[in-house]
């Protein structure tokens, strides 16, 4: 069974381009997930799905950041336009339910420099 | 504000050594601790999960206790092997307006000589 897959697993842009993650989550999860780690810093929750809707997007820094699951299934994450401190480790993440012991299961993670 | 902090950043032991990695944090309100392994380029993987009413829990050569009092936690890796290199991160997570909203320590890195 294929875990969560990130694509693409590097990108480098220009400071004021956008890119767009793209997070697959196992099959069947109905939540989802994103991270991020800048450099020298702990990873820290961005924003949670359940299926297509926005459970908590607290975390989420600004609103150059837009994040989409249309249908529930795989996740977007725009980031537009980008500014250097964006760098960083983005991470996704997917869990069939949601309870106090319920374990999550992260993507590689998509490692973005902005330039 | 929430806050995780593990000690020590890093170490480096041998082979076959043991070790303890610590982790105290002060979240609020408490739902559970997770140890993670997040080995270089991937994602993390979680060890162990302890909640409020447990105070060890073992996963192979790896043991991590809580103590919900002090609010400390502790990950103790037995007879390492080199595969056991690796950032260590403890995460605290509470629960929030019906989420389970994690917050991450910075990790240990752990590096297993021969």
């Amino acid at each position: 069974e294929a875990g969560v897959t990130q694509f693409p697993s590097h990108s480098v842009i220009e400071k004021g381009q956008t890119v767009t993650l793209r997070c697959d989550p196992i099959s069947g999860h109905d939540n989802l997930y994103w991270y991020r780690r800048v450099m020298g810093k702990e990873i820290k929750f961005l924003l949670h799905f359940v299926k297509e809707s926005k459970q908590d997007e607290s975390g989420m820094p600004n609103n150059r950041f837009l994040a989409e699951r249309t249908g529930g299934t795989y996740s977007t994450l725009k980031v537009q336009p980008a500014e250097l401190e964006d760098s960083g480790v983005y991470f996704c993440a997917s869990s069939q339910a949601q309870g106090s012991r319920t374990e999550a299961f992260f993507g590689q993670g998509t490692r973005l420099t902005v330039v | 504000k929430n806050q995780v902090e593990q000690s020590p950043q890093s170490l480096i032991i041998l082979e076959g050594k043991n070790c303890t990695l610590q982790c105290n944090y002060t979240v609020s309100p408490f739902s559970n601790l997770r140890w993670y392994k997040q080995d270089t380029g991937r994602g993390p993987v979680s060890l162990t999960i302890m909640t409020f009413s447990e105070n060890t829990k073992s996963n192979g050569r790896y043991t991590a206790t809580l103590d919900a009092d002090t609010k400390q936690s502790s990950l103790h890796i037995t007879a390492s092997q080199l595969s056991d290199s690796a950032s260590y991160i403890c995460v605290v997570s509470a629960l929030q307006g019906g989420s389970y909203i994690p917050t991450f320590g910075r990790g240990t890195s752990l590096i297993v000589h021969p």
